[in-house]
């Protein structure tokens, strides 16, 4: 059975980094690619990156070089890095699995407020 | 590229038929996937390559199109499609459109 769960802080402040896991089961991450997809409060949905089946990471160039992914395939977790948090990165994060999204986690709320 | 969903607010009713429109700024190739997000919960995918249903989707959802233009069709409403449905296409990147929010007339 596939499933995926996004883990993290939910609060966290305006110039910090947020650090968020993925956690999946019934697939290992060397076979998938594994995407992050965040959800600001009542916009659409807006993808920020990818981590290859290989190790490969691809990201949205919107994050220029705020966004960091990385895996630990022998717990099968990805991990999401974004540093220099604004107001505006509040949002649901969740993380999907395949180019076509076709599993989703739940998704964590992350409200970015001092 | 872009991609531009029509309308964003369609009212309807039980058992009518509704089209959801979705258009790119370029061609997307068939790479178009459709997904279904109700109030608090994680999109659904429904439809992937333009017109390939998910496993487990009823068969009253269908996809359609090619180039820039594709729909998403339900052949006859039930009350639980209300809902938001997004496009997305992963032909060039990942974009998703602004969603279409389907709500009872």
């Amino acid at each position: 059975q596939v499933q995926l769960k996004e883990s993290g802080p939910g609060l966290v402040q305006p110039s910090q980094t947020l650090s968020l896991t993925c956690t999946v089961s019934g697939f290992p991450l060397t076979d998938y690619n594994v995407h992050w997809v965040r959800q600001p409060p009542g916009k659409a949905l807006e993808w920020m990156g990818k981590m290859r089946y290989n190790g490969d990471t691809y990201y949205n160039s919107v994050f220029k070089s705020r966004l960091s992914i990385s895996r630990d395939t022998s717990k099968s977790q990805v991990f999401l890095n974004l540093n220099m948090l604004q107001i505006e990165d509040t949002a649901i994060y969740y993380c999907t699995r395949r180019g076509y999204f076709e599993y989703w986690g739940q998704g964590v709320m992350v409200t970015v407020s001092s | 590229i872009q991609l531009t969903q029509s309308p964003s607010l369609l009212s309807a009713s039980v058992g009518d038929r509704v089209t959801l429109s979705c258009k790119g700024s370029q061609n997307i190739n068939n790479y178009l996937a459709w997904y279904q997000q109700k109030l608090g919960q994680a999109p659904k995918l429904l439809i992937y390559k333009t017109n390939n249903l998910q496993t487990g989707i009823p068969s009253r959802f269908s996809g359609s199109g090619s180039g820039t233009d594709y729909t998403l069709t339900i052949s006859s409403l039930h009350s639980e499609d209300l809902a938001t449905y997004y496009c997305c296409q992963y032909n060039n990147g990942y974009t998703f459109g602004a969603g279409t929010k389907l709500e009872l007339k």
